[in-house]
């Protein structure tokens, strides 16, 4: 089984809609993070989590939140979906304690019409 | 000016080629430096990772950090049509925050 699982793995909205993208780990880490990619601009840093308690906003917070309902999940939201926000999202894990690695999940599609 | 910059490609190449991905970054702070691979609609995964200046070596990849010129390089001996991919260079000054590469896209053409 994958250690970083993201849920769905695609999504079509309309422009307006609220969406929850979640994701679960069982790799044991306490670092969790919410990125974006699109083309020609890499992986965009959403919000992270040191610990279930422990959140912040990354370089792109404005229109998504997050929850941290454990250790091992971590959901981001789109409160009021809008097209510039189609793009692929992944998740990560890191351990503090290692050579700062980032474990990635399998990513979500999302597109907002 | 971003922090990385990495050309996006893409790169095509021939069965057994040696080929060399290359970033530039602005911050001297930068200490740690990786290379992560990314196959098509799965996450990135970690490839090598090389801590300030010098060269690895692993296996095939060999990856450089020239530190005076703020550069940093990944070459792929003998390339194979699985090593077809989407390579981004990450960068890090040793806390949580990774800064990535936009990512190279990369073909091998058996």
């Amino acid at each position: 089984d994958a250690d970083v699982t993201q849920t769905p793995r695609n999504r079509i909205t309309k422009t307006g809609k609220r969406i929850m993208l979640e994701c679960s780990q069982t790799k044991g880490h306490d670092r969790m993070y919410w990125y974006r990619q699109d083309p020609g601009l890499g992986l965009q840093l959403i919000y992270y989590s040191f610990d279930v308690k422990d959140i912040n906003k990354g370089e792109i917070s404005d229109g998504y939140s997050v929850s941290r309902q454990a250790q091992a999940k971590f959901s981001l939201s789109l409160e009021s979906a809008i097209p510039n926000q189609t793009a692929l999202y992944f998740c990560a894990t890191s351990d503090p304690w290692g050579d700062n690695e980032q474990f990635f999940g399998p990513g979500t599609r999302l597109t907002v019409l | 000016q971003k922090e990385v910059e990495q050309d996006p490609g893409p790169l095509s190449v021939p069965e057994g080629a040696i080929v060399s991905l290359n970033c530039t970054y602005s911050n001297s702070a930068f200490q740690y430096f990786m290379w992560y691979r990314q196959y098509s609609r799965k996450g990135p995964e970690l490839l090598m990772y090389t801590y300030s200046s010098g060269n690895k070596e692993d296996g095939r990849f060999t990856a450089q950090v020239d530190k005076s010129s703020k550069y940093i390089s990944l070459f792929i001996r003998d390339s194979q049509p699985s090593d077809s991919a989407t390579y981004l260079c990450a960068v890090n000054t040793g806390g949580f925050k990774t800064i990535f590469g936009a990512g190279t896209r990369l073909f091998v053409k058996a």
